[in-house]
């Protein structure tokens, strides 16, 4: 799978939009980018996947550019529930394992 | 169904000693994986069953580490002969499908001391 990069940490005001970055420039046409968020002493969340076009859930929005080397997580109207590690995974159809990285730490200020 | 289900919470054991964790996955979910997280660190991938079958293994899982789903629902862990680098959290996760969402449970704290 292709090798992601994010920043180690980033803070939020809440209320204002948390947009994190992710850099997967060895991405390949078969891969998927999925982010996931780990609040502190519980497991891994879901929270979007995309192939090539931009997806919005109920959580989050995933915008991913067209040359797919890079992908920003978008939650719209933070809160300090979105205190949590942010991960970013690059992973290919048919691949039933995620490598998890270190993500980024995003921190909720009030 | 509250989602996935592991037990213990946290386990302290002596070095040495062989340890067991229960993973309950959501019930109609027929993919089941063990992941191992140390501190600071995202999880590592151990292993993936679907149904009763045992798919893949990382390297990660020695001879000393083995995973079950006997019927295709519950699977457990077991470590055998402890080491103090055992120490980790070990989280569970399912799915129905590949490339979905996984559903992952609290994790298990394993310290050996």
């Amino acid at each position: 799978d292709a090798k992601t990069t994010q920043p180690p940490s980033m803070d939020c005001a809440e209320g204002r939009a948390a947009n994190l970055p992710c850099n997967h420039s060895t991405i390949s046409g078969n891969e998927y980018v999925y982010w996931y968020r780990q609040i502190h002493s519980q497991g891994p969340q879901y929270i979007i996947h995309g192939l090539k076009n931009n997806e919005t859930n109920e959580m989050a929005s995933l915008i991913i550019t067209e040359d797919r080397k890079s992908s920003t997580l978008i939650l719209p109207h933070a809160t300090l529930r979105d205190t949590a590690v942010y991960y970013c995974i690059v992973n290919a159809f048919g691949n039933e394992k995620l490598t998890f990285g270190t993500g980024t730490r995003l921190t909720i200020i009030p | 169904d509250t989602g996935v289900s592991q037990n213990p919470r946290h386990k302290i054991t002596k070095r040495g000693q062989n340890v067991t964790f229960r993973c309950d996955p959501i019930s109609e979910h027929n993919r089941l994986y063990w992941y191992r997280q140390t501190l600071g660190q995202g999880p590592e991938f151990l292993t993936y069953f679907q149904n009763e079958a045992q798919l893949e293994k990382s390297r990660l899982l020695s001879d000393r580490f083995s995973a079950e789903r006997p019927k295709g629902s519950f699977s457990t862990l077991e470590i055998q002969r402890t080491e103090q680098g055992d120490s980790a959290m070990y989280l569970c996760a399912s799915s129905d499908a590949v490339n979905t969402e996984a559903f992952f449970g609290q994790g298990t704290r394993l310290t050996v001391v």
